[in-house]
């Protein structure tokens, strides 16, 4: 199946601090990435969909300067969060989507996740 | 926009009684949904997929309906075991989203040895 890997698994970080968050698909091209914020019992929350050599859509609410996104290639996008905050600390997940072709599956294969904390 | 619920929040079962996990979603339109495990601090693993065309799928235990017109769709787990407790996300791919998901907040399940 497809796989997808995400670096680093956790990080700890002071804050006003960068950070940058890479998401790969290890046996596959994916034009498309998605990135996910997910708070402790809640739901996962599209921050923004990355494709390759676009800029990112951004959903509202989610500051594009303080998340910057960059899909360089078929196979990585990154996340950086810029001057981060406690309240930055989530979990932060991102997805590459492969698409079949005709049956139009769209199928989402997801990372393993980026645990963020901010002190 | 497209809302998804799950019900019940969090649920313990004893080993070996069958699971019946609930999603709902408000707008029918949608290409597909998905059920997916979720261990502590872990990533997503895709369980199951059911196309909008599709009333059901299933994998070993596992069984996933899909009632379109009335918004619902029921994942059971039959047989439950210890390893199966994990929490369980639902997530609708809907039209006019651009093929993005939508998740409920999910069931909590525990299997009580």
């Amino acid at each position: 199946g497809a796989v997808v890997s995400q670096h680093p698994s956790w990080v700890i970080c002071k804050s006003g601090t960068s950070v940058k968050i890479e998401c790969r698909s290890l046996d596959f091209q994916a034009t498309t990435m998605f990135w996910y914020r997910q708070f402790p019992k809640q739901s996962l929350m599209l921050m923004a969909t990355s494709n390759e050599g676009s800029k990112a859509t951004y959903e509202q609410g989610v500051e594009k300067d303080k998340f910057l996104i960059n899909h360089a290639s078929l196979t990585l996008s990154t996340l950086t969060v810029t001057s981060a905050h406690p309240e930055d600390s989530s979990f932060y997940i991102c997805s590459a989507r492969v698409s079949s072709g005709s049956k139009r599956q769209e199928t989402q294969y997801f990372g393993p996740g980026t645990r963020l904390l901010v002190l | 926009k497209q809302e998804v619920t799950q019900i019940p929040a969090a649920l313990s079962v004893p080993e070996g009684e069958n699971l019946v996990l609930n999603c709902s979603f408000t707008d029918s339109a949608i290409y597909n949904l998905q059920w997916f495990r979720q261990d502590p601090g872990k990533g997503l693993t895709s369980l199951l997929l059911i196309q909008s065309s599709q009333r059901e799928q299933t994998s070993g235990r596992l069984n996933a309906s899909l009632d379109k017109s009335s918004g619902r769709s029921t994942l059971y787990i039959a047989a439950s075991q210890p390893v199966d407790s994990a929490t369980y996300l639902c997530a609708v791919t809907y039209l006019g989203g651009n093929n993005r998901l939508a998740f409920g907040k999910g069931n909590q399940v525990v299997v009580i040895p």
